[in-house]
């Protein structure tokens, strides 16, 4: 079975202080993995994927198989960061469907 | 390209009834995943129709159910509503390729009285 487990559901900081969002997955295989975010009023869309290994608004994700982890970093929040996150996993073969975590909301104060 | 398009954008129905919601993908598209969303339970997959054959299924009861047509748009349908099955209802539509990357509609909310 493939499960995400994303263990906070909120996340309050500074504007500029650095943000971490965490994400630890299961899955018996090699899956990919994805963080997507929904701003208020905004369908959900892709953020980032891991086998992009790209910065996309200056976050970025890094893939740790030993701890099955793919935790969501921004070294300097900004207000418009203010969301709801949520790392899904994609399995592969039957199992190819999106499973996602149960989100976190980002709220950045100025 | 439009988005993913999805209708109605609210519903409200009673407990017994049945409803139909459709979901138009991105032109090209020929997968269409739908997911229920609730607070309590976050996203959930429900199904996956690619090239009108459903080719994922979730843990949902058979209650729940879908088809896709020759263009590519999907309808999903719930029949005997369950007050439990009001729920914000995302359809996402890709090429169905293995490194592909799922579009979200806006989704249906759909109250349950």
């Amino acid at each position: 079975a493939q499960r995400v487990t994303q263990p906070e559901k909120l996340l309050s900081v500074f504007k500029g202080a650095p943000v971490e969002l965490k994400c630890n997955y299961s899955y018996s295989g090699s899956p990919e993995l994805f963080w997507y975010v929904q701003y208020s009023r905004q369908r959900l869309q892709l953020l980032l994927r891991h086998i992009s290994r790209e910065s996309i608004k200056g976050f970025t994700a890094d893939l740790n198989k030993g701890e099955t982890s793919f935790h969501l970093k921004k070294p300097f929040a900004q207000e418009e960061d203010s969301a709801m996150y949520y790392c899904a996993l994609k399995g592969t073969g039957a199992n190819s469907k999106l499973t996602f975590g149960k989100g976190i909301t980002l709220s950045v104060r100025p | 390209k439009a988005g993913v398009t999805q209708t109605p954008r609210y519903l409200i129905k009673t407990r017994g009834q049945q409803v139909t919601l459709s979901c138009s993908p991105i032109s090209g598209h020929r997968s269409v995943s739908w997911y229920q969303q609730t607070p309590g339970q976050g996203l959930q997959f429900l199904f996956e129709y690619f090239s009108e054959t459903q080719r994922n299924k979730g843990n949902f009861p058979g209650r729940f159910s879908g088809r896709q047509f020759s263009n590519s748009r999907s309808e999903m349908n719930v029949s005997t509503l369950e007050l439990g099955d009001s729920a914000l209802y995302l359809c996402a539509s890709s090429t169905g390729t293995d490194l592909d990357t799922q579009y979200f509609g806006p989704g249906t909310r759909l109250t349950v009285l």
